[in-house]
């Protein structure tokens, strides 16, 4: 059974504090590595798609990267916008889209 | 584009009664997928379609679950008789194989509470 952990549960951080969030997973051929973020009370919204190890991608202050077990979500000099639940989901086998969810970690970002 | 629309936003229903949740996927969208979001168990995959036709259906957690969709615009999941242990937050997304980023875009949700 494909598992995705991620940790810490929760992070608080000081804006312009730089972190890593971690997304350990266990998925039969891995097809991507997807993070996602979840603004309260809204649905989750995707940032990026990892296919491989060693593989980075961009987005203003975050990089995600990707080794054969784990991924980071690296937030570098946060804001407190960047507050919100981020998801880490492994796709894998042949079935198309069907991603397997971790249990998001709470990130914190005070002024 | 105006996104995943689900209906209703919140649902409040008591135990016994029926309860059904609407989506319309993003135009052109060829996959639509339901989730269910809990504290205890996070992000679960309930069904999905491709094509309009179901893939997938091993989530659905047991008989009082159902799912439809009968075209490219509408898919309706339903719970019938609804218990107090079903309250959570469901989900849609839909996505285009086509894209190569298997990125789905999610609905805002919604959430049921059945008392």
């Amino acid at each position: 059974e494909d598992q995705v952990t991620q940790s810490p549960e929760a992070l608080r951080l000081q804006e312009g504090e730089s972190s890593s969030l971690n997304c350990s997973y266990t998925v039969s051929g891995l097809r991507g590595l997807f993070w996602y973020r979840q603004d309260p009370g809204k649905g989750p919204e995707f940032l990026f798609t990892l296919y491989s190890a060693g593989e980075e991608k961009e987005k203003e202050r975050l990089k995600a990267t990707l080794t054969k077990k784990e991924s980071f979500l690296h937030i570098t000099a946060p804001k407190p916008e960047d507050s919100a639940t981020y998801l880490c989901a492994g796709a894998g086998g042949t079935s198309y889209g069907k991603l397997t969810f971790g249990q998001g970690t709470i990130l914190t970002v005070h002024p | 584009d105006a996104g995943v629309i689900q209906s209703p936003r919140h649902e409040v229903t008591e135990m016994g009664q029926e309860v059904t949740l609407r989506c319309k996927p993003i135009s052109g969208h060829d996959y639509l997928f339901w989730y269910r979001q809990t504290m205890m168990r996070g992000l679960e995959l309930l069904i999905y379609f491709n094509n309009n036709v179901p893939i997938d259906d091993s989530g659905m957690p047991e008989d009082r679950f159902s799912a439809k969709m009968p075209n490219a615009s509408f898919s309706t999941l339903k719970i019938q008789p609804s218990e107090p242990r079903d309250s959570a937050v469901y989900f849609c997304a839909s996505s285009f194989s086509g894209a190569g980023n298997y990125g789905y875009t999610f609905g805002s949700g919604t959430r049921l509470t059945v008392v």
